[in-house]
Formats: structure tokens, sequence, C-alpha cells
């Protein structure tokens, strides 16, 4: 099974400052790596698959890179809504799809 | 982007059981495969079960294997997820997600509080 690590657990930063979370899997999981926000009381929504494509209607201060074991997610300038829980996610082939524990954004 | 509706949470005792129903609209649900997550208070999503769009492959998390039952109705745009056996852990906000390729969570209904609790 394949584990999600990300780091750091949380990152105080200010609006305007750029931000960049990190996601580590325990063995290659090539690009399938997915990225969301979840803001509080909301579910999560989807910012990043395959590890560096954004959804729909995602900024592009978003921005996603990595393969292999390591990836990135990068918000260039910070908005003040971009302050959240970030999630790093995986699914196996044939398995069940797996979260990193998440990074928390703070002002 | 469609619409899912969740409902059917509430507070049971534990070793009891419920059934969760999601209303899917504004897309194909037919041709979508389906999933449930939970999120249990102040931690992480938690995938707990898979559907294709047949009904013919179906998993589970470990964590609800044997215990709960995730089934569809394509004629009524519908989801569910039948709850059996309930634990104190089991608490959970419930999610209803349609699944994007297999690999990722495309967008997710607004869940549904499920307590377990003597």
């Amino acid at each position: 099974e394949i584990v999600l690590t990300q780091s750091p657990a949380t990152l105080p930063l200010s609006p305007g400052e750029r931000a960049t979370l990190s996601c580590r899997a325990s063995q290659s999981v090539g690009g399938y790596i997915g990225w969301y926000q979840q803001k509080s009381g909301q579910p999560p929504r989807l910012l990043i698959f395959d590890a560096f494509n954004r959804a729909n209607g995602i900024p592009a201060r978003f921005s996603g890179s990595g393969s292999g074991t390591d990836f990135t997610l990068t918000i260039s300038s910070l908005e003040p809504e971009d302050f959240a829980v970030y999630y790093c996610q995986h699914r196996s082939a044939g398995s069940g799809y797996t979260f990193g524990p998440g990074t928390k954004l703070e002002i | 982007e469609g619409q899912l509706v969740e409902s059917g949470g509430g507070l049971v005792q534990p070793g009891g059981s419920l059934r969760l129903s999601c209303a899917a609209s504004g897309f194909t649900f037919s041709a979508s495969s389906m999933i449930w997550v939970r999120q249990a208070p102040g931690k992480g999503p938690e995938w707990i079960s898979y559907i294709d769009k047949r009904s013919s492959v179906i998993y589970y998390a470990d964590s609800v294997k044997g215990r709960f039952t995730i089934s569809r109705d394509n004629a009524k745009n519908s989801l569910s997820l039948h709850m059996n056996s309930l634990r104190d852990e089991d608490t959970a906000v419930y999610y209803c997600v349609k699944d994007m390729w297999e690999r990722f969570f495309d967008f997710w209904g607004q869940g549904t509080l499920v307590v377990v609790s003597s």
C-alpha cells in the first residue's frame, strides 16, 4: 500500500507570498497525483490532477509539479481565500484511493 | 459541473444500521463511476467505496468491508450506501463523489453527518 506524506503540516504565510507544499509517496506513483483544497465547513475541491493539470475553473496561480515520489503544489501569490487545508491523493491500480495527511495553510 | 445531494445521516447507536442516499443531477450519472468518501471530525478524508457505472466493479476500504454495501439506480440517478454494524469510529461526514478516470475525485456533494453514539 502506498503511503503519502505531506510537509509541512502547517504553513504560516501572508497574502501575496508564494506557497510551496510538498507531497511524498512511499513508492513511485508515476504522475498520478491529485491535489485538493478544503475550506472550513466545505467538501474538498479538486485543484490539480495528474500532477500538473489544473481542474476546471482553477486559477493560474495554482500549479503542480513532480513525478515518481516527490510532488509540489505551488501557489504563486496567495489570495485571502487560499488559506485552507490542502491534501494530495493517489489511487493505485485495482486498489483504493489514498490521501495524504494534509497541509494547513494559515495566515 | 453537476450536483450531488446526500441525505440519510443522523444519530445511530453502536451496532445499528443506516442508509445514505445521493441524488445526482446535471451530468450523465449512468456513464459515471461513483464513490463514497468520509471525513471524521478534525481528520482528513478517507475513501470507503467505489462503484462503476454498471455496478459490475465494486471496491471497499478494509475499514468498512463486510459492513457497508454500495449500490446505484441509474434509472433514478441515485447512489446509496447501506451501513450495518456501525461503530463509534464510523462517525463522520459522508460525501458522495463523482469519479474522474478511476483516479481522482471530480466533484463532491456537501455531505451528510453520521454520528454513532449511545
